[in-house]
């Protein structure tokens, strides 16, 4: 059972504020949201995690909303580089499995 | 930056033929995972240890794969027999408690003809 949903692809033009959604309206109170990309040939690559606060590290910000049942992943200043597929996943807090879904597929536009 | 080392980068073998892959987690990290990825698949948990112990491989074909932790700073999948359908890029990822976000390797991408 998929535990997120996401748009299969995005547009973004650079310099502009990436905004990723990403539903989960079935996440329980025990199950935090994790957020990593796969940059074209790499393995994929952490960018941040949060339960139930929104969290900014310096790659990006994580907004999760009051109910918890979607989040937003933002990247403030997209750069060429950020061209990836981007990946929302749900963990339970108990559990060390990360298991990926289809993610979203983010273009970059010069 | 501290990194997980995969090696072989690359590997083309015949089928029938046995393969092994090696990662070195990143030193201190005590969870080694092994996922392996598809255009049509996507990415796929095959195994993962914790403190060297196997704790789940239900993702893994069992008469043919087999994932061990010799030592803390070796992992290793094996393919024996190979089949084509096992073409595939396999990545290896470490992390140091399930708190954090988890360090993946470049990957070994495996070519079975």
């Amino acid at each position: 059972d998929a535990k997120t949903t996401q748009p299969p692809s995005m547009d973004c033009a650079e310099g502009r504020a990436a905004n990723l959604p990403c539903n989960h309206s079935t996440i329980s109170g025990n199950e935090y949201v994790y957020w990593y990309r796969q940059i074209h040939s790499q393995g994929p690559q952490y960018i941040i995690h949060g339960l139930k606060n929104n969290e900014t590290n310096e790659m990006a910000s994580l907004i999760i909303t009051e109910d918890r049942k979607s989040s937003t992943l933002i990247l403030p200043h997209a750069t060429l580089r950020d061209t990836a597929v981007y990946y929302c996943i749900v963990r339970v807090s108990w559990d060390d499995k990360i298991i990926f879904g289809k993610g979203t597929r983010l273009h970059i536009l010069p | 930056d501290a990194r997980v080392t995969q090696t072989p980068r690359h590997k083309v073998t015949e089928m029938g033929q046995e393969v092994t892959m090696r990662c070195q987690p990143i030193l201190g990290h005590n969870t080694v995972f092994w996922y392996r990825q598809t255009m049509m698949q996507g990415l796929e948990l095959l195994a993962y240890f914790r403190n060297r112990a196997p704790l789940d491989d239900s993702g893994m074909p069992k008469d043919r794969f087999s994932a061990e932790m010799p030592d803390a700073t070796l992992a290793t999948l094996k393919i024996q027999p190979s089949e084509p359908r096992d073409s595939a890029v396999y990545f290896c990822a470490s992390g140091l408690g399930r708190w954090n976000g988890y360090t993946f390797g470049s990957g070994t991408r495996l070519t079975v003809v």
